[in-house]
């Protein structure tokens, strides 16, 4: 176990929903990042959070959005569901900013399904 | 996008034979390359990293190899059991930013 929990583990939306996912990082770890998993895919980087402020986005629209809290908790947000959205969401938290020997620990995710 | 293809490449191998998964990166400025193991229904697992400034590194019952020459990476498994069995996939990062790069992922069944 990582000790990264995600909640919840499972969802269904209908296009045009918002949605929020939840991620609760290990303890001491100042940095999140999110990732979306599409089926048979790697990962692809949405964003990361250091210390409660966004510190680099991937190639993702304004309307995925994200929050850091105090307590190593984090949100995912996501407006305006579109049927492409539907995918394994996963985060992941590290000690520091997550780059050389910085390993990151991801939880088990959570599975959007957009209809 | 950064992954192709909706059906990973499959490697199958006998229980207790060796295993050997490859990876093409795409930057040839990465830094640090990372191989994650992720099982059905699970997170990816890390399993073994490496530096650019290496060309070989072990663990245990794995080892990493890294060609920077031709940006190729892979990972070997020494007496690959059943519960070696899982999606592996490669990432990498190139210091000037905090993301995992992450490849395509190669499934590994294992038989008995």
């Amino acid at each position: 176990e990582t000790g990264v929990t995600q909640s919840p583990t499972h969802l269904i939306k209908t296009r045009g929903q918002q949605v929020t996912l939840r991620c609760s990082s290990q303890s001491g770890h100042n940095t999140v990042s999110w990732y979306q998993q599409a089926l048979g895919q790697g990962p692809q980087f949405i964003f990361q959070y250091y210390r409660e402020e966004e510190n680099g986005r991937g190639n993702f629209p304004p309307r995925f959005s994200g929050l850091q809290f105090p307590n190593y908790s984090s949100e995912l947000n996501v407006n305006a569901l579109e049927l492409d959205d539907s995918a394994l969401y996963l985060c992941a938290s590290s000690l520091g900013l997550a780059g050389i020997e910085e390993t990151q620990y991801f939880g088990p995710g959570t599975r959007l399904l957009v209809l | 996008g950064e992954n192709v293809g909706l059906h990973l490449p499959t490697l199958s191998v006998q229980e207790g034979d060796n295993s050997i998964i490859n990876c093409a990166y795409s930057n040839s400025a990465s830094d640090y390359f990372i191989w994650y193991k992720q099982e059905s229904g699970k997170g990816p697992q890390f399993i073994i990293d490496i530096r650019s400034n290496m060309d070989k590194r072990q663990g245990q019952r794995v080892t990493v190899l890294l060609n920077k020459t031709v940006k190729h990476l892979s990972l070997q498994i020494a007496a690959t059991q059943p519960g070696d069995s899982a999606v592996y996939f490669c990432a990498e990062i190139h210091y000037n930013t905090d993301k995992l790069i992450f490849g395509t992922g190669t499934r590994l069944q294992v038989f008995p």
